[in-house]
């Protein structure tokens, strides 16, 4: 089964611009879930979808926006970029996702390194 | 608000050492707990989970972590590190009521061969 996979793998922007990042789970996932890490903080959550519904959010600003298509492909999407959000985007799947017991282990995929000069 | 907390931030052994990396949480109740790996260059990847029942867990390549509800940590140990371990490491935990999971900063840990 091939893994999660996200494009692009890196990606340079400047001040004020906007980007879209791309996650396609691995087949048969319907939860994607996002996560920002940086060396300070660590991996912070973004948010969780789940069925093209947004079902969880962390407390991140809404600059930062996503969706997910029927297929359970997502994107992501930072409008007006600041230097503080150069980081590398993770992506997660998982079966079921982060509601309902057992929690089930979500897969991450090689993220897209962000770069904002 | 829920946090986890990791202890040492970068550490450094040599080969056949022993490692113990220090994570608390601060949930109360019921908790999921979990260790990933990130090694050089690749995804993300689970060591090991804690829902129930026995609180020592057992991962893969030899790791394993023992849940003290007591001292609400979670610690991952290797009785003999190697070079290959070298890789950050992550502690996670969800609480029963919520399953977002809240990630440790992480320990960068260096294997000396």
């Amino acid at each position: 089964k091939a893994g999660v996979t996200q494009t692009p793998r890196y990606l340079i922007k400047t001040r004020g611009q906007q980007v879209t990042l791309s996650c396609s789970p691995i087949s048969g996932h319907r939860s994607v879930s996002w996560y920002q890490q940086t060396p300070g903080q660590g991996l912070q959550f973004l948010f969780e979808y789940f069925s093209e519904t947004q079902r969880n959010k962390g407390n991140f600003p809404g600059r930062f926006s996503g969706r997910q298509f029927s297929n359970s492909r997502s994107e992501m999407n930072v409008s007006t970029l600041e230097l503080g959000d150069s980081a590398l985007y993770l992506c997660a799947s998982s079966l079921v996702g982060l509601a309902g017991a057992p929690y089930n282990e979500q897969f991450f995929g090689p993220g897209t390194r962000l770069t904002v000069l | 608000a829920q946090s986890v907390s990791q202890h040492n931030h970068h550490v450094i052994l040599s080969e056949a050492a022993s490692l113990e990396l220090g994570c608390n949480y601060s949930y109360g109740g019921t908790v999921n707990l979990f260790w990933y790996v990130q090694y050089p260059g690749q995804h993300l990847q689970l060591l090991l989970k804690y829902f129930s029942g026995d609180p020592l867990v057992k991962g893969i390549k030899g790791f394993e972590a023992e849940f003290i509800k007591s001292k609400f940590s979670f610690n991952l140990r290797k009785p003999s590190v190697q070079w290959s371990d070298t890789a950050e490491y992550f502690c996670a935990g969800a609480s029963g009521g919520s399953y977002i999971p809240t990630f440790g900063r992480g320990t960068s840990l260096i294997v000396h061969p």
